[in-house]
């Protein structure tokens, strides 16, 4: 199994450019997630999706739209970039370790994509 | 006020100590606590995680919790300079499943 992987593992844009991350799992797992890793900021949710054809906003959506059309694709889009979005995005998806919807959220990174916005 | 606090370090430890790396929280509806770890220029990847109160061993990891306190502990004993990486802390409530929420990170390093 690849796992989580993330494409592509580095871009540099210019302002008001636009461009799509794209995470890919292969274990089967419902839930999603976009979070972007900034120094001395942790990992901050952008959007996230609890199955194919739903997605909802993180904690950090504006900017930033996403798209769950198969199960195991989950797509970051930026329209129009900005020197504020230079950051390392990372993709992870979970599956809950449990019965019933209950358990553990135990997530699986893939290895990130370092972005930056001249 | 953040959800979870993570004690920000750095840490920086001989080899062969023995290590605590801490968080706390305010939401008492968590139920699960995950420990992940993040080598340089790497994803965090999933070291351990434990349901409610008590203790889970896992070889030199040993991650703690206290309910009633609100706060969490991963140990390390015996430390070594691969165990050299930023320890992130995330909990998860039943009601919330499929969202985490995530510490800061402590950075440790393990000097040889």
């Amino acid at each position: 199994n690849a796992g989580v992987t993330q494409t592509p593992k580095f871009r540099v844009l210019k302002t008001g450019q636009s461009m799509t991350l794209l995470c890919a799992q292969d274990m089967n797992h419902e839930y999603m997630y976009w979070y972007r890793q900034d120094p001395g900021m942790g990992l901050r949710l952008i959007h996230y999706s609890v199955g194919e054809g739903t997605t909802a906003k993180g904690e950090v959506p504006d900017g930033y739209n996403v798209s769950r059309l198969k199960k195991q694709n989950f797509l970051l889009g930026l329209e129009s970039a900005a020197p504020s979005q230079t950051s390392v995005y990372f993709c992870a998806s979970s599956y809950i370790s449990g019965t019933g919807g209950q358990g553990a959220d135990t997530q699986y990174f893939g290895p990130g994509t370092r972005l930056t916005v001249l | 006020q953040k959800e979870v606090e993570q004690d920000p370090g750095p840490l920086s430890v001989p080899e062969g100590a023995i290590v605590s790396l801490n968080c706390t929280y305010s939401n008492s509806a968590f139920q699960y606590f995950m420990w992940y770890r993040q080598y340089s220029r790497k994803g965090p990847e999933l070291l351990m995680y434990t349901y409610s109160s008590g203790n889970k061993e896992d070889g030199r990891f040993t991650a703690q919790v206290d309910k009633s306190s609100k706060y969490i502990s991963l140990f390390i004993r015996d430390s070594q300079p691969s165990d050299s990486a930023t320890y992130l802390c995330a909990m998860s409530a039943n009601t919330n499943a499929g969202k985490s929420t995530f510490g800061d990170g402590t950075t440790l390093t393990v000097k040889p």
